[in-house]
């Protein structure tokens, strides 16, 4: 079965500083990989998706992630947070019955 | 497009009583999913639709709670009867299909006292 593990509950950044979000998946064939970001009293919007092309994948707003098989990961990162960036990521797994797996979010705080 | 609708954005309502929340998917998104958030449990899938025929229900909590898609352009999640223990944001998602990418509503949150 498959399953999503982000690995940090909280992180904290200063403003002008990288992003890492950390993503790791399992799953018994080449799996699709998303993910979304939800910002506080909003909807839950698409930042990027991995679906077995290139393994680097850039998204809305700077964001990239990097598939990589061998580690099982699919980390998010930017290279400076802004404090727009504020909000809750969630890495997302779709299974073999097409259904999304969620794994249980990371809030990005930036700190000024 | 206006991405996908929901309605209402808010409801607070009294225990006991029948609420109906209101989802329009985005035009030509053949599929359609309904999830709870909370603070507890997360996002939870409840039920999702495919061509207007609900595929899987077994995350929907409990026979309180149906749902339909008459069309495809609007669906329902219905609790009846309330309780408090369902309030959270229930939000509605729609897809090309089965296979692509889930675009969001604004959700609905929904407070049962």
């Amino acid at each position: 079965a498959q399953s999503v593990t982000q690995l940090d509950s909280h992180v904290s950044v200063s403003e002008g500083t990288p992003v890492l979000l950390r993503c790791n998946y399992s799953s018994s064939y080449s799996p699709s990989l998303f993910w979304y970001v939800q910002h506080p009293n909003k909807g839950l919007q698409l930042l990027l998706k991995y679906t077995s092309a290139a393994t680097l994948v850039k998204g809305i707003n700077g964001f990239e992630a990097e598939f990589k098989k061998s580690e099982t990961s699919f980390h998010l990162t930017k290279p400076s947070a802004h404090m727009s960036d504020a909000a809750e990521y969630f890495c997302v797994v779709r299974d073999s019955n097409y259904q999304l797996i969620w794994g249980a979010g990371t809030k990005l705080i930036i700190k000024p | 497009d206006a991405g996908v609708i929901q309605s209402p954005r808010h409801e607070v309502t009294e225990m006991g009583q029948e609420v109906t929340l209101r989802c329009k998917p985005i035009s030509g998104h053949n599929s359609l999913f309904w999830y709870r958030q909370t603070m507890m449990r997360g996002l939870e899938l409840l039920i999702y639709f495919n061509n207007n025929v609900p595929i899987d229900d077994s995350g929907m909590p409990e026979d309180r709670f149906s749902a339909k898609m008459p069309n495809a352009s609007f669906s329902t999640l219905k609790i009846q009867p309330s309780e408090p223990r369902d309030s959270a944001v229930y939000f509605c998602a729609s897809s090309l299909d089965l296979y692509n990418e889930q675009f969001f509503g604004p959700g609905t949150r929904l407070t049962v006292l």
